[in-house]
């Protein structure tokens, strides 16, 4: 069974930081892999999607790599702000035919100005 | 466009009583999914839709949920004797094709479902 682990489950930091959120893995037969963020009250946005064949994706100060093999996949943001503030999520997608995802519990991230 | 919409937004029901839960996927998606999200817990996966047809239904927690989809389009999920435990926001999302690895999913704001 597929389980998907997020470290840390809380973050705190000052605006202007760089910083990086982990995601293990234990099945390593995933098609692909998917960030998220969510907002209280509202649904998950989709951040960026990482194809098994892909080892990173980068959009704006957002930049997450995929290590299928070690089971493990980072985001990573540069120059945090306090709209970054959100719980983020990882997903991987598993090797079934179709998207049926498999979530992590979420990192809760804040951002203070 | 519109996004994926859901309906209620939020849900307060007594112990026993059956509820109904709408979504409405991005206009020409295929593919629909529900999720649950629990307090402090992650999202599980609750059923997949490819068109009317529900290929994989191996998450409904219990035959106290249903769903349906009619049209290509809107889909119930349906909690019968509605239980404590059902308390959860629930999510529904849509992507253009489900039998590919390549198409992302939209995510509704979801339904808060409180069971007293």
């Amino acid at each position: 069974k597929q389980e998907v682990t997020q470290i840390p489950a809380a973050l705190s930091v000052p605006e202007g930081e760089n910083l990086v959120l982990n995601c293990s893995f234990t099945d390593s037969a995933i098609y692909n892999l998917q960030w998220f963020r969510q907002d209280p009250g509202k649904g998950l946005t989709s951040l960026l999607l990482i194809q098994s064949s892909q080892r990173e994706q980068t959009s704006g100060r957002l930049n997450a790599s995929l290590d299928k093999s070690s089971g493990r996949s980072t985001l990573y943001i540069a120059a945090s702000q306090p709209g970054d503030s959100a719980t983020y999520l990882c997903a991987v997608n598993r090797n079934t035919g179709f998207q049926k995802l498999v979530f992590g519990t979420g990192t809760r991230l804040l951002v203070s100005p | 466009g519109a996004g994926v919409s859901q309906s209620p937004s939020n849900k307060v029901t007594e112990k026993g009583k059956d509820v109904e839960l709408r979504c409405d996927p991005i206009s020409g998606h295929t593919a629909l999914y529900w999720y649950r999200q629990r307090l402090g817990q992650g999202l599980e996966f609750l059923i997949y839709f490819q068109g009317n047809s529900a290929p994989d239904k191996s998450g409904l927690p219990s035959d106290r949920f249903s769903a349906e989809r009619t049209g290509e389009s809107v889909s119930t999920l349906t909690i019968q004797r509605t239980q404590q435990e059902d308390s959860a926001v629930y999510l529904c999302a849509s992507s253009l094709r489900g039998l590919s690895s390549y198409n992302e999913q939209f995510f509704g704001p979801g339904t808060r479902l409180t069971v007293l």
